[in-house]
Order: C-alpha cells, then sequence, then structure tokens
C-alpha cells in the first residue's frame, strides 16, 4: 500500500514564524503535490515537484517555498506565516507521466496561524 | 483555477437509497478522477474513467463521462452510513502531470 506521511496533524503558529510542513512517501513516487483545501474553495495547487530538485508552481505559490532535496520527501515553507494562511494542507504523490496519474494523499495537516 | 464543478454542493438521503453527484469541467481532459474525502482527512482514489470511456464500474460505484457536455456523474448505489463523505471529481489534461479538483460535494447518509 502506498502511504504518505505528514509530519503533523495539527499545527499553531504565530504571525511572522517561518513554518515547515513536510511530507514523506514511501512508494518511489516521482511527483509531489502540496495543495491547501478552504471551504468553498475545494483543493488549490501550492507547488508541484516532478523530481528531486524540480519543482513548479501551482495556482496559488504566494507565500510558500518547497525543498525536495530527496526523491521520498517534499516540504513545504511558509517563511513569515499569515493569519491568511490558516488552511488545511494536504500532500499527494504519483506515478510518473504516462501512468494514470492517481494522486495518494496524506492524511492532512491543519495549521493555525495566531 | 477550477476545473471541475460538483452538483449539488450538498445531498442528504436515508440510508438504501441511491446517491448520484454531478461533475462539470471546461476544457478537453485525458481522464476524469473521483475521490472521497472523510471529515478532516486526506483523499481517498475511488475511480478513474478515461476520456475515450463512457461508463465505469467499481463495486457500488458508477460513473459515467459525457465528453461532448463535458460532464460526469458518480452513482453510489444502496448508500451505506459510512458513504458519508465529501466526493470530489479532479480532471487530467494531455500531458499533464497535475490534477484540477472541483469544490466537492458533501454526501450525508442519514441511518
Amino acid at each position: 500500500d502506498v502511504k504518505v506521511t505528514q509530519s503533523s496533524r495539527y499545527l499553531v503558529k504565530r504571525t511572522g514564524e517561518k513554518v515547515f510542513l513536510e511530507c514523506v512517501q514511501d512508494m518511489d513516487h516521482e511527483n509531489m503535490f502540496w495543495y491547501r483545501q478552504d471551504p468553498g474553495l475545494g483543493l488549490r495547487l501550492i507547488y508541484f515537484s516532478y523530481d528531486v530538485k524540480m519543482k513548479e508552481k501551482g495556482d496559488i505559490p504566494e507565500g510558500y517555498s518547497v525543498s525536495r532535496e530527496k526523491k521520498e520527501r517534499f516540504s513545504l515553507i511558509l517563511e513569515s506565516a499569515s493569519t491568511n494562511q490558516t488552511s488545511m494542507y494536504l500532500c499527494a504523490s504519483s506515478l510518473a507521466s504516462g501512468r494514470h496519474n492517481e494522486q495518494f494523499f496524506g492524511p492532512g495537516t491543519r495549521l493555525t496561524v495566531l | 483555477s477550477q476545473q471541475g464543478e460538483e452538483d449539488p454542493q450538498a445531498l442528504s438521503i436515508q440510508e438504501g437509497e441511491n446517491a448520484t453527484m454531478n461533475c462539470s469541467y471546461k476544457t478537453s481532459i485525458n481522464n476524469l478522477q473521483w475521490y472521497r474525502q472523510n471529515s478532516g482527512r486526506g483523499l481517498v482514489h475511488l475511480i478513474l474513467i478515461r476520456s475515450n470511456e463512457r461508463e465505469k464500474h467499481s463495486g457500488r460505484l458508477r460513473v459515467t463521462l459525457d465528453t461532448s457536455k463535458k460532464s460526469s456523474s458518480l452513482l453510489i448505489t444502496v448508500s451505506r452510513a459510512a458513504d458519508t463523505a465529501s466526493y470530489f471529481c479532479a480532471t487530467a489534461n494531455f500531458g499533464n502531470e497535475k490534477l484540477t479538483f472541483g469544490t466537492g460535494t458533501r454526501l450525508t447518509i442519514i441511518p
């Protein structure tokens, strides 16, 4: 079974703090994704990585950065957290192009920025 | 940008009834997928239908795809309390690794 894990289920941070959200997958997937989910807006893609050290901006990258130093790990970084970044953050992974591109999701991190 | 839009936004039915939810999208797709999300959890893939397919079944799930209308429907037959969840459609474009998710349908099964 594919397993995608996220470092925290719940996280509370203060405005201006630097926040790291970690995601690890154990199925050697090439692609990894970070989404945020807000009521009424569905899932919105923040960043996507298709290989180690490769990244691509999604629909809402502002205020975020990512790091992928190893194939299995994809980190989302909030350089200076703001209250409008309070959200549910979901990580996902998938096999590379040519497959069905079904995505496998982690359990999510609910981040509150005070 | 949101490609898929689910309809209805919320649906409540009695246990044992069938539940139907719809998804519309805007551009040509390679495939369309449906996911389920239990409250406060990650999404779980349910079923994928390719653009050259019209109907697909998996257990109590039936998915249809009408590319001329750019729409899909998900039917859950003989619903159970455990089917209570949010359901999302997601579209994949040709040559693109990314999925575009809709805003979801919140399904509540009343025991």
